[in-house]
């Protein structure tokens, strides 16, 4: 069965500096992977996604995220974390197999950034 | 202007009734969801739809009930039969169950 993991619940990192937030996922076959973004009391937004091709994929908001086939990893980062980057992210994957495979979310990873 | 609806913003559920929460889609997407987020807990799949008249049980699904006369709407009801209500509501839609997902803004359901 497909999963994903965020091993961190909360990341906090200084303003200026780059920001990782870590996702590893579980699947058979070749993943679809995303990323996305929550700010308080609002509904999730689409920050990008991996389906095939270059393993280095961008996305909104200077967000990119690095697919790693052998580590089983596809983390978010960025160069260089602003204060309103504050938020909850999530990670979803899902695998190639069927036609009714869901989208699996994360937990959530909060992400302060510190001024 | 297309996007996803959610009513209402916040909705008040006294003990033993049935309320329910609006999803509204203009993006002509087939498949709708409804997700459930507890603090701690990330979300969690109540329904999903793949087309109209057609939906299935997510992983939460007792205490729910769903509908799906059309495509763009999918109405979610909390029965009283659901005893521990309170939570974030989000509706999502998209292409289809493999396609990129995008997300309602949210109905808080409290309990009085």
């Amino acid at each position: 069965a497909q999963s994903v993991a965020q091993p961190e619940d909360q990341v906090n990192v200084a303003e200026g500096n780059p920001l990782t937030v870590k996702c590893t996922y579980s699947v058979s076959g070749n993943p679809y992977l995303f990323w996305y973004v929550q700010y308080p009391n609002r509904g999730l937004q689409f920050l990008l996604k991996y389906i095939t091709g270059d393993n280095l994929v961008k996305g909104s908001y200077g967000f990119e995220a690095e697919f790693n086939k052998s580590q089983t990893s596809f983390h978010l980062k960025k160069p260089s974390a602003l204060v309103s980057d504050s938020a909850l992210y999530f990670c979803a994957v899902r695998g190639p197999s069927g036609r009714d495979d869901k989208i699996i979310f994360g937990k959530g990873t909060r992400l302060h950034i510190l001024p | 202007d297309g996007g996803i609806t959610q009513s209402p913003k916040y909705l008040f559920r006294k003990e033993g009734q049935n309320v329910t929460l609006s999803c509204e889609q203009n993006l002509n997407h087939d498949a709708m969801y409804w997700y459930r987020q507890d603090p701690g807990q990330g979300l969690r799949l109540i329904y999903y739809s793949q087309i109209v008249n057609d939906f299935q049980k997510g992983d939460i699904a007792e205490g729910y009930s769903v509908s799906r006369e059309k495509k763009e709407s999918f109405p979610l009801t909390v029965t009283s039969a659901q005893k521990n209500p309170t939570a974030f509501y989000l509706c999502a839609s998209g292409r289809g169950l493999q396609e990129t997902q995008y997300f309602g803004p949210g109905t808080r359901l409290l309990v009085l």
